[in-house]
């Protein structure tokens, strides 16, 4: 079967440090992305890696270890736009990508 | 560029009738796809096409469902008859896979309500 696990909710502070861990067993793998989506509005892209290790792109960054299905989205210097819904998504081949259930960011003052 | 249009953006209609959302994929964009975002089950794919031919179907829920891709500018999905439990946001998405990347473009979405 197809199961991707995220937590449902966190909160963390203005200018902290927050990791969001994904963990996941797919029947194939292509790559693992995140997407944030604020409320209201669509999915964007923010990160895809398909190598073990870690893909850092400014304020975020993304890791994936391949054996042992697990993921992490490391966002820096919170802000307060930082506050969205986190998806881990996973591309299982044949351009299909099963999403992850979301993980709710609250950014606090 | 545009990117992914949707229409209508929101949707109120009473159980039985008819319902038809619509997208137009970015230019150049080969493959589109259709999903479907409610509370309890998350973001959901419903059905893709590659160059205007559905791939794969099988998260559509039941016969009541159906899409087109008549050319590579014009998705349809279509409800009929519409169910109260189908209320949610359908999303559009297009990617290229001369990205490298797999990822996919969505549009603001079609908030459904069927009363």
């Amino acid at each position: 079967g197809q199961n991707i696990d995220q937590p449902t909710e966190m909160t963390a502070t203005e200018g902290a440090i927050v990791q969001i861990n994904c963990t996941y067993q797919t029947s194939g793998f292509n790559g693992l992305f995140w997407y944030q989506q604020h409320a209201g509005e669509a999915p964007t892209f923010l990160s895809y890696n398909v190598l073990d290790g870690l893909e850092e792109k400014g304020r975020f960054s993304s890791f994936l270890s391949r054996s042992k299905g697990y993921s992490y989205l490391l966002l820096k210097e919170l802000q307060m736009k930082d506050s969205a819904s986190y998806l881990c998504a996973v591309s299982t081949g044949g351009f299909k990508t099963i999403f992850g259930a979301g993980t709710r960011l609250f950014v606090k003052a | 560029d545009a990117g992914v249009i949707q229409s209508p953006r929101h949707e109120v209609t009473e159980m039985g009738q008819e319902v038809t959302l619509r997208c137009k994929p970015i230019s150049g964009h080969d493959y589109l796809f259709w999903y479907r975002q409610t509370m309890m089950r998350g973001l959901e794919l419903l059905i893709y096409f590659n160059n205007n031919v559905p791939i794969d179907d099988s998260g559509m829920p039941e016969d009541r469902f159906s899409a087109k891709m008549p050319n590579a500018s014009f998705s349809t999905l279509k409800i009929q008859p519409s169910e109260p439990r189908d209320s949610a946001v359908y999303f559009c998405a297009s990617r290229t896979p001369s990205g490298g990347t797999d990822t996919q473009y969505f549009g603001p979405g079609t908030r459904l309500t069927v009363l």
